[in-house]
């Protein structure tokens, strides 16, 4: 079975800082992993996914993810963070058949202060 | 222009009633998918379908009864509501046959809250 493990429920950076959020998965079969961001009473939006190619994955908004199969990781990062940047953000896998449900982490609450 | 619609965006009311949540999407996409987003903000997978056809069905109470008159519609109905219901219901789309088929697209939600 498939899960996501999100590390830190609430992330707090100022603006200008970098913002690292944490995403480990666990999977049986070669992954397809996702970020999605959720602006408050908002749908989710897609930041990135990585399906398999290049393992350095660049997004919408300047963000950036590395798929890192030793460490089972696939972290997001943006070099300086925005006040607008302030969202929830979620990790997602899946098994990369089409039609398969996505499964989520918690999420991580990122706050970003002036 | 868009993608994925869901009407009502807010839905209050008392246990024990029947309600109905629509999804459209314009998109052209072959599979449609029904997620829970509850309290805690936690996301679950509840159906999906392709093509007007079930196929995931994960354990939700038989109250919850998906119904896709064509692909690209997928409603969910909810009869004898509870408390526990109350939650943000999301639609969501994706296509097939290609890489972009991994990737899913979703409603802006509909916030249900029972009383």
């Amino acid at each position: 079975a498939q899960s996501v493990t999100q590390l830190g429920s609430h992330v707090s950076v100022s603006e200008g800082a970098l913002v690292l959020l944490r995403c480990n998965y666990s999977s049986s079969v070669p992954p397809y992993l996702f970020w999605y961001v959720q602006y408050p009473n908002q749908g989710l939006q897609l930041l990135l996914k990585y399906t398999s190619a290049a393992t350095l994955v660049k997004g919408i908004n300047g963000f950036e993810a590395e798929f890192k199969k030793s460490e089972t990781s696939f972290h997001l990062t943006k070099p300086s963070a925005h006040m607008s940047d302030a969202a929830e953000y979620f990790c997602a896998v899946s098994e990369g058949q089409a039609g398969t449900a996505l499964i989520f982490g918690k999420g991580t609450t990122l706050s970003v202060s002036s | 222009d868009t993608a994925v619609s869901q009407t009502p965006k807010y839905l209050v009311t008392q246990m024990g009633n029947d309600k109905s949540i629509k999804c459209e999407q314009n998109l052209g996409h072959d599979t449609m998918y029904w997620y829970k987003q509850d309290s805690k903000k936690f996301l679950k997978i509840m159906f999906s379908y392709n093509n007007k056809e079930l196929i995931i069905n994960e354990t939700v109470p038989n109250r919850f009864s998906p119904k896709s008159p064509d692909k690209a519609h997928l409603n969910l109905h909810i009869n004898s509501l509870e408390l526990g219901d109350s939650a943000v219901y999301f639609c969501a789309s994706s296509p097939l046959g290609t890489l972009s088929s991994y990737e899913q697209y979703f409603g802006p939600g509909t916030r249900l809250t029972v009383t």
